[in-house]
């Protein structure tokens, strides 16, 4: 069992549209977590920390669910400036990342 | 601030031979790493570094190798390369604490014929 694992989607949705994805993790001692969003041929950039209480940023909002260790990012609104592969990544020791789930936005 | 720079961007290497990929940072952050990120699969972690003088092993270290003369720089070196080192490769800094989020430099693209 991969150690983060995502669904590689794509997920092909309108503008204006609200799309969700999870991520589980399997060490049940991880202690922090993030989403990465990185575009075609690009590295990767932090796009949010996920915080035990969840947290928002704009359209953007972050769960955590330790008890059933996995993590999920809200978009609300999507733009086709979202459209992108975003990474779930997960620390414990160090960072583990997750194969990445894409995400298409369409006019 | 440049932060992360990674070079070549691009690079052709035929099997057997060897080079180094270039990583310097200007953010004097402590912790450095290497990855490789191959379709279908997530960055994979191949050397870190959590200070000058200081390396390890990460999940995929065999074919390189790594050193962290000063802060600044830690290069990766393929000793004779192989095609299954066909990827992409990322460098990344990090302040020191294990909680923090890691800057990626842009990378380099390696193709071994």
């Amino acid at each position: 069992r991969k150690e983060v694992e995502q669904d590689p989607g794509p997920f092909n949705v309108p503008e204006g549209a609200t799309v969700a994805f999870n991520c589980t993790y399997s060490n049940s001692a991880s202690q922090s977590f993030f989403w990465y969003r990185q575009d075609c041929r690009k590295e990767p950039k932090l796009l949010m920390s996920v915080y035990s209480s969840g947290n928002e940023d704009g359209r953007f909002t972050a769960q955590l669910n330790r008890a059933s260790q996995y993590i999920s990012l809200l978009i609300r609104d999507s733009k086709l400036s979202d459209s992108a592969t975003y990474l779930c990544v997960v620390n414990k020791d160090k960072l583990v990342f997750g194969a990445g789930t894409i995400l298409r936005v369409k006019s | 601030n440049a932060g992360v720079t990674q070079t070549p961007k691009f690079q052709v290497l035929k099997t057997g031979q060897s080079m180094t990929l270039q990583c310097a940072q200007d953010m004097n952050h402590e912790y450095m790493s290497w990855y490789r990120q191959d379709p279908g699969m997530g960055l994979r972690l191949i050397h870190y570094s959590v200070g000058a003088g200081i390396t390890d092993q990460g999940e995929v270290p065999n074919g390189y190798n790594v050193s962290r003369s000063t802060t600044e720089d830690f290069p990766l070196r393929l000793l004779s390369a192989a095609p299954s080192q066909t990827s992409v490769y990322f460098c990344a800094t990090q302040t020191g604490g294990r909680s923090q989020p890691q800057h990626f430099g842009d990378g380099t693209r390696l193709s071994i014929l």
